[in-house]
C-alpha cells in the first residue's frame, strides 16, 4: 500500500513569499493530485500530474517519478492562498483510480 | 463549469438511525467515489463505483454501508445504524476516465 508523506505539516508565510510544499510516496503511481481544502471543508483539484511540471497562475507543481517526489510551489503568496494543501496518489491498474491521501499541509499567509 | 452536487451540506442524526447522503455527479463521468474525512484526520477512500456496480471498497466499507445509483444521475451512500464514530465529512467525487477528479463540497454528518 502506498504511503504518502507531506512536509511541512504547518506553514506560516508573509504575503509575497515563495512557498514550497513537498510530497513523497513509497510505491510507483499512475498520477499524483494536488488538492486544496478550504476551512469550510470543500476540496478543489489543483493539478493532476504524471510527469514533469504544470503551471496554473501562481501555482506550479512538479513531479520526479524516479525519486517518488512532488512539490507544489506558490509564487507571490497572498492571504487568500491560506488553506490546507493535500497531495494524493492514484493508480489506474488494480484499483479503480482510487486516491490515497497525505495528511495535508496547513498554509497560513499573513498580510 | 460542471459541478458535483452533494446534499445535504450538514446532517445531524441520532445514533442507531439510518442516513442517506446524496450526490449528483457530473453527467458524462464514468467513475464515482465516496471518501470520508474524520475531523483532524486525512481523507480516506470508502468505495468506487463503475458500470453500475461497486468496483472496489475499503475495509471501512462494511455491511453498515451501501451505495446505489438508482436513476442514472443520483449516487447515494446509505449508512445503516449510525455510530458516533461515523461522524465525519463525506465527499462524493467523479471523474471522466483518465482525467482528474471533481469533488463535491461534502456532507458533514454528525451522529449524536
Amino acid at each position: 500500500k502506498n504511503e504518502v508523506e507531506q512536509s511541512p505539516q504547518n506553514l506560516t508565510a508573509q504575503e509575497g513569499e515563495f512557498i514550497t510544499i513537498n510530497c513523497s510516496y513509497s510505491v510507483g503511481i499512475s498520477a499524483l493530485h494536488w488538492l486544496q481544502q478550504h476551512p469550510g471543508g470543500g476540496i478543489v483539484s489543483l493539478f493532476m500530474l504524471s510527469s514533469g511540471k504544470k503551471k496554473h497562475g501562481r501555482l506550479i507543481a512538479t513531479i520526479n517519478i524516479q525519486e517518488k517526489h512532488s512539490s507544489l510551489h506558490i509564487t507571490a503568496s497572498h492571504p487568500r492562498d491560506s488553506a490546507v494543501y493535500i497531495c494524493a496518489t492514484m493508480n489506474y491498474g488494480g484499483s479503480q483510480g482510487n486516491l490515497i491521501f497525505g495528511k495535508g499541509t496547513k498554509l497560513s499567509v499573513k498580510p | 463549469e460542471p459541478e458535483v452536487t452533494q446534499t445535504p451540506s450538514h446532517q445531524v442524526t441520532q445514533m442507531g438511525q439510518e442516513v442517506i447522503l446524496r450526490c449528483v455527479p457530473i453527467s458524462n463521468h464514468l467513475y464515482f467515489y465516496w471518501y470520508r474525512q474524520i475531523l483532524g484526520q486525512k481523507v480516506e477512500f470508502l468505495v468506487s463505483f463503475y458500470n453500475n456496480e461497486i468496483s472496489e471498497k475499503s475495509e471501512i466499507f462494511d455491511d453498515q454501508f451501501s451505495v446505489e445509483r438508482p436513476d442514472g444521475s443520483n449516487f447515494t451512500l446509505k449508512i445503516r445504524s449510525t455510530k458516533l464514530e461515523d461522524s465525519a465529512m463525506y465527499f462524493c467525487a467523479s471523474r471522466p476516465g483518465s482525467y482528474g477528479y471533481t469533488f463535491g463540497s461534502g456532507t458533514r454528518l454528525t451522529v449524536v
